[in-house]
């Protein structure tokens, strides 16, 4: 089992444009959670969603940002219009219901 | 308000030495708490969790939940033990572990 994968492992965009973050779950597992860590802050939870549903999105701003776990491949995570407060870590983790939570190694996305 | 709060940035400490990684936590309820660590260049993991109350690594953790605290304690840190070690909460929110984390304590070990 290879883990979560997530990617690009970084990501550059400037000013204005999209930015798509991808992430693939452990095998069998059907939650993922999709967390943002600012420089020098823990990581924030953003939403959890499950196969085709978004079940918690209380951590999302609530422009530009959107999220999606299809039936079938990776969770995507869409931010759209960038601007340089966005530039941040970006953590994925998956799980088996209401178990332990395994985490990618993240996205660093800079925003120039 | 939900929140961890981790007051040290940086625990720097000798081989051999006892090591206390400090943890309050403010939550209306009975939260789940947890230790994670980031050893360098590799992800994010759990090293425990209250309600197992086992001892991972030589790490062990107590909820004292009249001081809303949840220290992580080593009597003797080990060079390799030098990590980013982040405390968290979940409330179990509708049967799903939304993790509130820290902001993280760097502790570095040295020979």
């Amino acid at each position: 089992n290879a883990g979560v994968m997530q990617n690009p492992r970084h990501l550059v965009r400037r000013r204005g444009q999209e930015a798509r973050l991808r992430c693939s779950p452990m095998k069998g597992h059907s939650h993922v959670y999709w967390y943002r860590q600012l420089p020098e802050e823990g990581l924030k939870f953003m939403v959890y969603l499950q196969k085709e549903n978004i079940i918690d999105e209380s951590g999302m701003p609530k422009e530009r940002f959107s999220a999606e776990f299809p039936k079938e491949g990776p969770s995507i995570l869409r931010i759209q219009q960038v601007v340089r407060g966005d530039s941040a870590a970006y953590f994925c983790a998956s799980s088996l219901p209401q178990d332990e939570q395994y985490f990618g190694p993240g996205t660093r996305l800079t925003v120039t | 308000a939900q929140r961890v709060t981790q007051p040290e940035k940086l625990l720097s400490v000798f081989k051999g030495a006892p090591v206390e990684l400090k943890c309050n936590y403010s939550y209306s309820g009975s939260p789940e708490l947890f230790w994670y660590v980031q050893y360098s260049r590799q992800r994010l993991q759990l090293l425990l969790r209250h309600i197992s109350r086992e001892s991972i690594k030589g790490f062990t953790a107590d909820l004292n939940k009249g001081e809303t605290s949840f220290h992580l304690k080593k009597p003797f840190a080990q060079e390799e033990d030098s990590a980013m070690y982040y405390c968290a909460l979940s409330g179990r929110t509708g049967g799903y572990n939304k993790l509130i984390f820290g902001a993280g304590t760097r502790l570095a070990v040295h020979p």
